[in-house]
Parts: C-alpha cells; sequence; structure tokens
C-alpha cells in the first residue's frame, strides 16, 4: 500500500545550522506531496506543498522539491531558529481516494 | 474568524465509558477527518467523511464511531470497546481532494 517514510528524530541543531529531513513515498501514479508542521500541544498546519514532479514547495525559509526518480521530497531550510522547533509531518495525498498519508513525523530541537 | 475548533482539550475516560470528542467547523468544507497520534508516531486515520451523512472508516476504526448531520460538525464516539484509548486525537477539515487541511488543537484523551 502507499506509505510514507521520514528519518527519524529527534534531531538537534544549533541556531543557524543547515536542516535537512528526508522523506521518501511509496505510491502508484502522481500523488501530491506535502509537509505538515505540529507545534507543542497545537494541531498540524501546512508548511508548503508540490502537486507534480520536479515542483519546489516553498514557505517561511523551508523548500522541498518534488523527486519522482528518487521518490523523495526532503525538507531543507539554510538557517534554523529556534522557533523551527516543532515535530514535521510528511504526507502524501492520491485524489483517487482523498485520503491524505502521513509520515511518523521527525521532531526537531533548536539551541540557541 | 474561521477555523475549526475541538473540545474539550483534555478529557478522562473511565473504564467501560463512551465518550465523545466535539470537532466543529466554519470552513464550510466538505471533507472531515479524525486521526489518532500516540507519542513517537505519526497520525492514524480513523474515520472520515465526504458529504454530509456519510462517511468512510480509516485505517484504525475498531473501538470508535462518527456521526455527520450537519456539514458544520463530525463528532467522535470512543467506545468502550477501544481497550486502548489514550492518545491525542486531531480533527481536521479540507476541500474535497484534500489539497490543503486544517488542523484542529486537538484533545488529549486519557483513561482514569
Amino acid at each position: 500500500g502507499d506509505s510514507v517514510t521520514q528519518m527519524e528524530g529527534p534531531v538537534t541543531l544549533s541556531e543557524e545550522a543547515f536542516l535537512t529531513i528526508n522523506c521518501t513515498y511509496t505510491a502508484t501514479g502522481y500523488p501530491s506531496l506535502f509537509w505538515y508542521v505540529q507545534y507543542p500541544g497545537e494541531g498540524l498546519q501546512l508548511l508548503l506543498k508540490a502537486t507534480k514532479a520536479d515542483d519546489k514547495g516553498s514557505n517561511k525559509g523551508f523548500e522541498a522539491t518534488y523527486r519522482k526518480e528518487t521518490t523523495s521530497f526532503h525538507l531543507e531550510k539554510g538557517s534554523v531558529q529556534v522557533s523551527d522547533s516543532a515535530v514535521y509531518f510528511c504526507a502524501l495525498l492520491k485524489t483517487s481516494y482523498d485520503k491524505v498519508i502521513f509520515g511518523p513525523g521527525t521532531s526537531l530541537s533548536v539551541i540557541p | 474568524d474561521g477555523g475549526i475548533t475541538q473540545s474539550p482539550k483534555y478529557l478522562f475516560r473511565k473504564e467501560g465509558q463512551n465518550v465523545t470528542l466535539s470537532c466543529e467547523q466554519n470552513l464550510n468544507h466538505d471533507a472531515m477527518y479524525w486521526y489518532r497520534q500516540d507519542p513517537g508516531q505519526g497520525l492514524r486515520l480513523i474515520y472520515y467523511s465526504q458529504i454530509v451523512n456519510d462517511f468512510q472508516k480509516g485505517d484504525i476504526a475498531e473501538g470508535y464511531s462518527v456521526s455527520r448531520e450537519k456539514k458544520e460538525s463530525f463528532p467522535l464516539t470512543v467506545t468502550s470497546a477501544q481497550k486502548n484509548p489514550t492518545a491525542f486525537y486531531l480533527c481536521a477539515s479540507g476541500t474535497t481532494g484534500g489539497e490543503k487541511l486544517f488542523f484542529g488543537s486537538g484533545t488529549q484523551l486519557s483513561v482514569l
């Protein structure tokens, strides 16, 4: 079945460090791909998305490129801040059944 | 302000008791979803509904029930048949197609 795999956390970085969170997916066809972020005690918020191969989603300094050849959608940010500390979820959507499938989440802690 | 509201924020269940979690949205979204989140795990889909008076089982529907009598409301009942109900429950809504989900702030359910 369709699934999403993310790198295991927790990830701890110093402020201004470069961030990469790996995400790979298994799905037939051409799913849409998403990154959601969850701050402590809150629900999830959409961070960015890409709907077709080679699309780049970007928001708040975060970027991810839809790579169909490697079935990946890695999240990157050039310089993280303490306020970026959160759990990040990679997800996919296949419109044929309108369900979003989430990865397990990666916890990020940024220390001053 | 438009949004999605979950209540209560914290809920305690006694042995053998059914409890109901509320989810209301004023975003005029057709689709609504219930997810369960366990520590260190991703989101697992319990039930979803794409239209009033219709809903489908997700991946872990056993021990749960839902109703969708109004477009704005999608309550989740955790029945006594759910033997391990302690978790963080998230409700979400979106347009049919699921291109972007809006999440509530969640309900933490614990067993007394």
